[in-house]
């Protein structure tokens, strides 16, 4: 059974960097193709892609936040670890990850951790 | 980046009537390997999304068949042929053609 679990801050100030880990199961991310990608949400607003990490430590970040962000992953502890700097309240948000890899991309999500910018 | 427009807003739904949502990306989405990477996912209220349709028009494993994707390169429409109380919340699409994309979401309401 596949799941994934983000952890975290549930409240950085501004300017600070956010740290958050998803951590899997009910796969391997050493499977060939195999990754994860993290997803945000405002508040009442749309999802947003942030980045997403293959087995082969391929890293591809969305175009307006690749400045910002950094993804990597501990394959022994199942981990994938997003970090992001220089917080903004605007980027109080829920922040998801899930599964891309072989199959359909986003097959499976993590619950999501909720993180709010705020001094 | 492909930006991803999706109509209407928002859809207010009788039991047992149809459903349409419509998506249209600002590039084509076909792959130079000839497969469309154009996905479409739910948000129920609370919860995470979930994948419904991938590459168009296939249903993802335990979507029921009332659910059907087509379209192809710029335009793409979700159906849903006969809307029931448990597909209310916020259907998205995504592109994966060129990194990913969602659109705005369109919330389905029922009546």
């Amino acid at each position: 059974q596949v799941t994934l679990k983000e952890s975290g801050p549930v409240l950085v100030k501004p300017t600070e960097a956010l740290t958050l880990t998803c951590t899997v199961s009910g796969f391997s991310l050493s499977t060939a193709r195999m990754g994860v990608s993290w997803i945000r949400q405002p508040p009442g607003k749309a999802l947003e892609w942030l980045a997403h990490i293959f087995s082969n430590d391929e890293k591809v970040y969305s175009t307006s936040l690749k400045s910002r962000l950094t993804i990597s992953k501990d394959t022994s502890k199942s981990q994938v670890v997003l970090t992001m700097t220089n917080m903004d309240p605007m980027d109080t948000a829920t922040y998801y990850c899930a599964r891309i890899g072989s199959s359909p991309p986003l097959d499976f999500w993590g619950q999501g951790i909720l993180v709010t910018v705020s001094s | 980046d492909i930006v991803m427009t999706q109509t209407p807003l928002s859809l207010s739904v009788t039991p047992g009537q149809p459903a349409s949502i419509s998506c249209k990306s600002s590039q084509s989405l076909l792959h130079s390997n000839g497969k469309t990477y154009l996905y479409w996912y739910l948000q129920k209220p609370g919860q995470s999304p979930h994948l419904l349709i991938y590459e168009v028009s296939s249903r993802f494993s335990g979507v029921p068949d009332r659910f059907s994707g087509s379209g192809s390169g710029t335009d793409f429409t979700l159906k849903i042929s006969r809307v029931e109380a448990e597909d209310v919340g916020v259907y998205y699409c995504m592109q994966g053609t060129h990194l990913l994309t969602f659109g705005g979401g369109t919330k389905v309401e029922i009546k």
